[in-house]
């Protein structure tokens, strides 16, 4: 079974400017997560998506992040414009379903993003 | 909101020695509770989980028990190895929800 797919590896751009991160989770998948991970820490949930539903963005920078699943497939998470504290790297991870917390989330090797 | 606190690392050990991870949850409810590794240059991989209170989490010879009354999830494995080296993460997952809260994890490294 094919894993979490992410792309880029890397990115480094210049504060300012635009950046887009792409992820394909894994085959059946209804649930897809995207998280924040800063150096030395812990990673952080964005957003979360049901099918092509947004369930939790609470803790997503809606002023300068977006992101949308909008078939209920693949993902797209872009900042613009990215800020200096945006470099981490950003996790997608997949659960089959939601089940009351109980259902395990896989993670994707995730995008490094440096920004300048 | 919940939170997680592990012990703070670095740990460095020796080949086959005795491992521990101490991790508190704080969390309303019944959280699910979960340890995650981190390989170098690698995503997240789960490596043990536990879904209710005296539940024991194992694999690869690392084991946790989900422990209500200390609210612990402590990661334990009786003889590492070099390539246990990692950073390990311990999770919670808000009561009812499937969002997950890190702790901000601890780097072991294994020497021969």
């Amino acid at each position: 079974e094919a894993g979490v797919a992410q792309s880029p590896r890397y990115k480094i751009i210049e504060k300012r400017q635009s950046v887009a991160f792409w992820c394909n989770p894994i085959s059946g998948h209804a649930t897809l997560y995207w998280y924040q991970q800063i150096l030395g820490q812990g990673p952080k949930l964005l957003i979360q998506f049901q099918n092509n539903g947004v369930v939790d963005d609470s803790q997503l920078p809606k002023d300068r992040f977006s992101a949308e699943r909008l078939k209920g497939v693949d993902s797209t998470l872009k900042i613009q414009p990215a800020k200096l504290e945006d470099s981490a790297v950003y996790l997608c991870a997949s659960s089959l379903r939601s089940a009351g917390g109980r259902e395990t989330q896989y993670f994707g090797p995730g995008t490094r993003l440096l920004v300048l | 909101g919940n939170s997680v606190t592990q012990m703070e690392g670095p740990v460095t050990l020796s080949e086959e020695a005795f491992l521990t991870i101490n991790c508190t949850y704080t969390a309303t409810g019944y959280p699910s509770l979960f340890w995650y590794v981190q390989y170098p240059g690698e995503g997240l991989q789960l490596l043990l989980k536990a879904t209710k209170a005296d539940d024991k989490g194992s694999n690869k010879g690392f084991e946790a028990t989900y422990r209500k009354e200390t609210t612990s999830f402590h990661l334990e494995k009786g003889s590492v190895q070099v390539s246990d080296s990692a950073v390990y993460f311990c999770a919670s997952t808000q009561g009812g929800s499937e969002k997950l809260v890190f702790g901000k994890g601890t780097k072991l490294t294994v020497n021969p």
